[in-house]
């Protein structure tokens, strides 16, 4: 099984801020990456596939990089409706099935 | 627009049974392969079970594997659970599998979830 590891596990940022989060896979998942957001409340959200391409009405202020085992999800300018939690996710290995990285948590500064 | 509805949740003992049911509308469902993904309270998400389009192929999480049965027909997708547990208390999310290529199968659409609650 491929395990996704996230970090940090929380990041405090300020509004405007640009900020990056991580994601390893514990081995190679070429460029098969997908990166979710979850508002409290809410279910998830596909912001990225493929490691890079934004899903349908995602704002172009969310890109996505990496291939392999490392992979980034960048924020250019966080805004308010930005707060929220974020997967990474593989879909290289199948089956047996997906594997999700812990999450990280972006919390107002 | 694709939506994806939950239903079937509740509270039930441990050892008891629910059936968890998923409208779909916005797309032809029979073209789609589809998965659940639960989360328990304050956890991350856990990839539960797959569905292919025809019904026949079905994967499932080592944690639900032999309890857990994944079906479908025309309109929806079932999950049936039985042998519940108090760790499987969590919310149950439908989601879409955008296609079966390897560069595809991201999960597109999620439902907005069914709480189910294991306790006694």
């Amino acid at each position: 099984e491929i395990l996704m590891t996230q970090s940090p596990a929380t990041l405090s940022v300020s509004p405007g801020e640009r900020v990056t989060l991580s994601c390893r896979a514990s081995q190679s998942v070429s460029s098969h990456l997908a990166w979710y957001q979850q508002k409290p409340g809410q279910a998830p959200r596909l912001l990225i596939y493929g490691a890079y391409t934004r899903a349908t009405g995602v704002p172009a202020r969310f890109s996505g990089s990496g291939s392999g085992t490392e992979f980034t999800l960048t924020i250019s300018s966080l805004q308010s409706e930005d707060f929220a939690v974020y997967y990474c996710q593989q879909y290289n290995s199948w089956p047996p099935g997906y594997t999700f990285g812990q999450g990280t948590k972006l919390e107002i500064k | 627009e694709v939506r994806l509805v939950e239903s079937g949740g509740g509270l039930v003992q441990p050892g008891g049974s629910l059936r968890l049911s998923c409208a779909a509308s916005g797309f032809t469902l029979s073209s789609y392969e589809m998965t659940w993904v639960r989360q328990a309270p304050g956890k991350g998400l856990e990839w539960l079970s797959y569905v292919d389009t025809t019904g026949t192929a079905r994967f499932y999480a080592d944690s639900v594997k032999g309890r857990f049965t994944i079906s479908r027909d025309s309109d929806s997708v079932y999950l049936q659970m039985n042998s519940l547990r108090a760790e499987d208390t969590a919310t149950y999310y439908c989601v879409r599998r955008s296609g079966a290529s390897v560069t595809r199968r991201f999960l597109d659409y999620w439902g907005q979830g069914t709480q189910v609650t294991v306790s006694s």
